[in-house]
């Protein structure tokens, strides 16, 4: 079946960094969305992307659907402690979503 | 509007035990969908239902059966727990864009010893 990269798989934050991870995969999809995980929780949509090339902002986050349709990445700026969670990449393959692994965001201490 | 909400929130069962997950949703969307959540594996489909009437395999099926009431809700059934189903389950919905844009409720955390 289809199959997303994602990474990094964890990554270390610093209040006021910049954060980037993105998703990779060899089918093409239509859509791409990014959700966010807190703990004991269910996934939140951030961003929906459905153009090849497109990028969408929400606030500090900025998302870009690839142009070869097989990628996408997640910028948050400037980040801030409750940025911390789960990062989910997901793609659109039919009418069914494929989930990446996620990355786990962590405030360094 | 309560969004997607599911019963229980945790759950704890013996081998060989059989419960019933639920989900409800008023938004009237028409596509809804089972999911569960392993460490370090993402999110992994079970059953949707497009739409009221229908049900289709996920990814990951076996050991499980779904029930599409209504428009509203959607049940998961474990009919003999084995403690591979040990896992958080979410249930999510979503609109007019179909599979686009699904909207989670706060997941069932089903432990099976």
């Amino acid at each position: 079946g289809q199959q997303l990269n994602q990474s990094p798989q964890s990554m270390f934050i610093q209040e006021g960094e910049d954060v980037s991870m993105n998703c990779t995969s060899s089918s093409i999809f239509n859509t791409w969305l990014w959700y966010k995980q807190d703990p004991g929780e269910g996934p939140v949509l951030l961003i929906a992307l459905y153009k090849a090339g497109e990028l969408t902002s929400n606030g500090r986050l900025t998302a870009q659907f690839g142009i070869t349709r097989k990628d996408s990445f997640l910028n948050i700026s400037a980040s801030i402690p409750s940025d911390v969670g789960i990062y989910f990449c997901a793609g659109l393959y039919g009418n069914k979503l494929v989930f990446g692994a996620g990355t786990i965001l962590r405030v360094k201490s | 509007n309560a969004g997607v909400t599911q019963t229980p929130k945790f759950q704890v069962l013996k081998t060989g035990q059989s419960m019933t997950l639920q989900c409800a949703q008023d938004m009237n969307h028409n596509s809804m969908y089972w999911y569960r959540q392993d460490p370090g594996m993402g999110l992994r489909l079970i059953y949707y239902s497009a739409s009221e009437g229908t049900t289709d395999k996920g990814e990951v099926p076996n050991g499980y059966n779904v029930s599409r009431l209504n428009k509203r809700e959607f049940s998961l059934r474990l009919e003999s727990a084995a403690p591979s189903q040990t896992s958080v389950y979410f249930c999510a919905s979503s609109g007019e864009r179909g599979g686009n844009e699904q909207f989670f409720g706060p997941g069932t955390r089903l432990t099976v010893l």
